[in-house]
């Protein structure tokens, strides 16, 4: 069982390049969420997926996109990266009617912009 | 977006010490939920917290749910090195939305 993961752990990307940041969860938790976390800022939601087949936007949707390919995987993808989009990107999951409001996050990304 | 006024933003101990956190927020939450951060990891869940005025403890660590339902404290006894990292909590509104704190940085001083 090895909870959320995320892939790639640190990409370096130049301003304009497109990317997708891949998160996959075995706990079979219905929703999943995407976050950045930038210094002194705390964690930001960036879009979630309430459950499979539907995804929201949340506080900072601005320049990303996200696709709930199935129950296990939620993917969020920079269409033309930008300096400000430099930052740590957490994806999280969370059981709900399952008895447990608890969200669990994966490792996380690290992203550089140039 | 809504941040938890979590304090203090720092703390700086001796080994052996107990630590106090607290996080506030003028909303109400149905769930408190504390992680730990260690420094280029993700933030691991320490404790969940359900009902108001519920006190739960995992190992050294205690955390309890405030009884207004818009505040909750963290608690850890005789501090070890590896508690070193940040801590902070997030909160579960009526509307199933979290909302996170911006963490207290542990440092504990062998």
């Amino acid at each position: 069982n090895a909870g959320v993961t995320q892939t790639p752990k640190f990409q370096v990307l130049k301003t304009g390049q497109s990317m997708t940041l891949q998160c996959a969860q075995d706990m079979n938790h219905n929703s999943m969420y995407w976050y950045r976390q930038d210094p002194g800022m705390g964690l930001r939601l960036i879009y979630y997926s309430a459950s499979e087949g539907t995804t929201d936007k949340g506080e900072v949707p601005n320049g990303y996109n996200v696709s709930r390919l199935n129950k296990r995987e939620f993917s969020l993808r920079l269409e033309s990266a930008a300096p400000s989009q430099t930052s740590v990107y957490f994806c999280a999951s969370t059981p709900w009617g399952q008895g447990s409001d608890e969200q669990y996050f994966g490792p996380g990304t690290r992203l550089t912009v140039t | 977006g809504q941040q938890l006024n979590q304090s203090p933003q720092s703390m700086f101990i001796q080994e052996g010490e107990d630590v106090s956190m607290n996080c506030t927020s003028s909303s109400i939450f149905n769930t408190w939920l504390w992680y730990k951060q260690d420094p280029g990891e993700g933030p691991v869940l320490l404790i969940a917290l359900y009902k108001a005025g519920e006190l739960t403890s995992n190992g050294r660590l205690t955390a309890q749910f405030g009884i207004t339902r818009k505040d909750s404290f963290l608690n850890i006894s005789a501090s070890i090195p590896s508690d070193v990292g940040i801590y902070f909590c997030a909160g579960l509104n009526t509307g199933n939305q979290f909302y996170f704190g911006t963490g207290t940085s542990l440092t504990v001083i062998p």
